[in-house]
């Protein structure tokens, strides 16, 4: 079984430029997760969708970042402007069924740098 | 609110000698605990989750880990090391019956094994 994909792997981009990351969860993953890793922190979440609604966004910081994920399947997380404080390892993750004891699988994440 | 804390940024063993990486947990409910590992460019792998029944749970590449309601923990352990096992690893809750399904992870603690 394919696991979660995201791409880029590696970004570098200047502060107040635009980014956007893709993610591709396993097969049939009906919950779909963005977390943020920043360097020696554990992640945390950005955004949570249901199949293709939005379950909870209330840590994404929504003058910046954006989120869809259209169709629910694939998603993409938007930074516009990016500050320097967004730098940092955008981690995918997707789990089978809404319920909170299933197993949340990860991508390989994207690591962010912002100059 | 719901927090995790694993007090060892760093835990050093020997091959062959068993480890044990801390994990304590503070939930105001029942908790559903997770145990990930980070190699380094890679995402976070699944090596084992406690929801209910049996205190000891058994995970993927030998781990285990012990639920102790009372002393509100998650210890991993393995009865011996190997050198592959260099990670970093993170603790991760859900608090059971809130409706919210985003994990809550540690600040990771990265585990050296000496040859």
């Amino acid at each position: 079984e394919a696991g979660v994909a995201q791409s880029p792997r590696y970004k570098i981009i200047e502060k107040r430029q635009s980014v956007a990351f893709w993610c591709n969860p396993i097969s049939g993953h009906a919950t779909l997760y963005w977390y943020q890793q920043i360097l020696g922190q554990g992640p945390k979440l950005l955004i949570q969708f249901q199949n293709n609604g939005v379950v909870d966004d209330s840590q994404l910081p929504k003058d910046r970042f954006s989120a869809e994920r259209l169709k629910g399947v694939d998603s993409t997380l938007k930074i516009q402007p990016a500050k320097l404080e967004d730098s940092a390892v955008y981690l995918c993750a997707s789990s089978l069924d809404p319920g909170s004891t299933d197993t949340q699988y990860f991508g390989p994440g994207t690591r962010l740098t912002v100059l | 609110a719901q927090s995790v804390a694993q007090p060892e940024d760093q835990v050093n063993v020997a091959e062959g000698n068993p480890l044990t990486v801390k994990c304590t947990y503070s939930v105001s409910g029942n908790p559903y605990l997770f145990w990930y590992v980070q190699y380094p460019n890679r995402g976070l792998q699944f090596l084992l989750k406690y929801i209910t029944g049996d205190n000891l749970v058994k995970g993927s590449y030998g781990f285990e880990a012990e639920f102790n309601k009372s002393q509100t923990s998650f210890h991993l352990k393995k009865p011996s090391a190997l050198v592959s096992d260099s990670a970093l690893y993170f603790c991760a809750v859900i608090l059971k019956g809130t409706g919210r399904r985003a994990l809550t992870f540690g600040s990771g603690t990265r585990l050296q094994v000496q040859p």
